[in-house]
């Protein structure tokens, strides 16, 4: 399998901060990386596909970037609606595995 | 739209098969390319992948969990079944399905299930 090692596992941020989340893959997985958002009691929630590509509907403060083994998640500006958990997934080959998470808590 | 919903048991005992039926709506699995797939989450734990079928009938599974699991589709009523034998409290965990869009398209699960807990105890 290939492994996803995210960091930091968790993070305190203000509203207005830029937040950045790092997603490491064990071996190269091309851009086949996505990143999810959880909250508290829901199913994640797609934002961005094959590493930097913003799904409909999510707020353009949402970057990804990266390719390889490296990668990463940006907020240009956290909103209070942006305390969450974020996973990263990579997509290159089965068993699609997920990274451990990163929480995001208000400061 | 799409939609999926899981169902299932919420209590099972340890060494029975859990069977979980997946029921959406909104895409077909007969449309090629398109997928569902299951994923799990322990309380306050990580998601982890578990199995995937495809609209062919192509059928994926985690290495660590392959013995355990079987995952079967029925086309005509829009189901996908998974069942997991010899359930350990371990396995006590939220369990989701979710839609892939295309095999190699558009790999991600772009709509998710609510999610059902399972929680495995004598």
């Amino acid at each position: 399998d290939i492994q996803m090692t995210q960091s930091p596992s968790s993070l305190s941020a203000s509203v207005g901060d830029r937040v950045t989340i790092t997603c490491r893959a064990s071996q190269s997985i091309d851009i086949y990386l996505n990143w999810y958002q959880q909250k508290p009691g829901r199913a994640p929630n797609l934002l961005i596909s094959t590493a930097s590509s913003l799904q409909s509907g999510v707020p353009s403060r949402f970057s990804g970037s990266g390719s390889g083994t490296d990668f990463t998640l940006t907020i240009s500006s956290l909103q209070p609606e942006d305390f969450a958990t974020y996973y990263c997934q990579q997509s290159y080959s089965t068993p699609g595995t997920f990274g451990q998470g990163t929480k995001v808590e208000i400061k | 739209q799409i939609t999926l919903k899981e169902s299932g048991p919420t209590l099972v005992k340890p060494t029975q098969t859990l069977t979980l039926t997946c029921t959406f709506s909104g895409f077909s699995l007969s449309t090629s390319g398109v997928g569902v797939g299951w994923i799990r989450q322990p309380p306050g734990k990580a998601l982890e992948w578990l199995a995937l079928i495809y609209w062919d009938d192509d059928k994926r599974y985690s290495p660590s969990l392959k013995s355990r699991l079987t995952i079967t589709k029925d086309t005509s009523k829009n189901q996908v079944v998974l069942t997991m034998t010899n359930m350990d409290p371990v396995d006590t965990a939220t369990y989701y399905c979710a839609h892939r869009p295309h095999r190699t398209l558009n790999r991600v699960f772009d709509y998710w299930g609510q999610g059902t807990l399972v929680t495995v105890s004598s």
